[in-house]
Formats: C-alpha cells, structure tokens, sequence
C-alpha cells in the first residue's frame, strides 16, 4: 500500500504561516499528491492536490519537490478555524487514497 | 448542491448483531467509497463502488461487505458485530474514481458503537 508520513502534530501561531510536511516514500510517477484535513467532529474536506507542479487554490499552496518524494501543504496565515487534522495522500489509478495518520494542528491565538 | 449524505447518524449496536450503513453521494458523483475511522488506527479503506462494481478493497475481513445500487447509493454491512467494530464510518464521493486527479467529498459519517 502507498504509504504517507507526517509528524504528529504541530503548532502555529494565529496569522503566521505554516508549513506542513509529508513523505511519500512509495510515490508513482502517475500518483497525484493530495491533501485533506478533518475539522472536529467532521469528515475530512478537500485542500488541494497536485502532480508535479506547486499548486495554489483560495485555501493553501501546495509544493511538490522536485523528486516528488515529499510535498508541503501551506498555509499562509493560519486562523483559529485552521485547527484539524490535515492529512497528506496520494492516489493513482488503484481507485484508491490511501490516509496516514495525519498532523494535528494546533493554531495559538 | 447537496453534499453527500450518510445515515442514520448515530448507532448502538450489540455484539453479534449486524448492520446496514447508507450513504447518498453527491448527485451525478458516479464513484463512492468507504472509511473506518478509529483512534488507533486512523483513517482506513474499506471498499470503492463504482457503476455497481467494486473496484477496490481494503484489509478488512469478509464481514465487511458493501454494494452500490443504479442511482449510485451505496449501503455497507457489518455482519457478526465486533467490540473492535466500534468506530466513525465515512463515505466519499468523487465523480469518477477514489484516486488520480478528482477530488473526494465525504459525508459526516455514521458512529457505530458496539457494546
């Protein structure tokens, strides 16, 4: 099975950025990175996924390294409505994501 | 449009018994796929349904079992219930497939607990 690693957790203060890190050590050259996070109490929702290239959508950025081996979810300021579990993942044609055991990030006021 | 729904909410159930979770994916979502949730062991695959086929399944034992119907809805089942069994079970709904480039959307789950 694919396989994602993340820290535990990490923190941040409110309206800085933050940088969230993810291994994909068994990463496919046709694997699309994505990443999504898990309020409390709520299934996980969409962030952002990508191939190759960085990614930029109204939520996050994403950067994918150039060996695709490790990518960074972005946040550029981070508010308290950011606090989740942010999951990396990748998937490519096994009809499958297969989910780690996240990030939970805490966002300090 | 509606997001993906799944029901009932909340069960409690008993060993031995079985049961039977719903889930409605967002309208015109052809691929649906299924999640256990537990704090041990985080996220993990149980099954993806698309057109009424089953195009991939997760480690879990033959009790777990699942199927999608012509409209896309799709019910999982739990036979022979479990203490181990107790957890939050997501469904996800993508236009096309589980992986690659679409984007999953996933319903608020059903809490399945098992005394």
């Amino acid at each position: 099975d694919a396989k994602t690693t993340q820290p535990n957790s990490m923190e941040s203060n409110e309206e800085e950025p933050v940088h969230l890190p993810c291994n994909h050590s068994t990463i496919s050259g046709t694997d699309y990175i994505h990443w999504y996070r898990q309020l409390p109490s709520q299934g996980p929702e969409y962030v952002i996924h990508g191939l190759t290239s960085n990614v930029n959508n109204r939520m996050a950025s994403l950067a994918i390294a150039e060996d695709r081996k490790s990518s960074t979810l972005i946040l550029h300021r981070a508010t308290l409505r950011d606090a989740a579990v942010y999951y990396c993942t990748q998937g490519g044609s096994n009809y499958k994501l297969t989910f780690g055991k996240g990030t939970l990030l805490t966002v300090n006021p | 449009k509606a997001g993906v729904t799944q029901t009932p909410r909340y069960l409690i159930k008993t060993r031995g018994q079985q049961v039977t979770l719903s889930c409605s994916p967002i309208s015109g979502h052809r691929s649906v796929s299924w999640y256990q949730q537990t704090p041990g062991q985080g996220l993990q695959f149980l099954f993806e349904y698309f057109s009424e086929t089953q195009r991939n399944k997760g480690n879990f034992p033959g009790r777990f079992s699942g199927r999608q119907f012509s409209n896309s809805r799709s019910e999982m089942n739990v036979s022979t219930l479990e203490l181990g069994d107790s957890a939050l079970y997501l469904c996800a709904s993508s236009l096309w497939t589980a992986s690659s480039t679409d984007t999953q959307y996933f319903g608020p789950g059903t809490r399945l607990t098992v005394l």
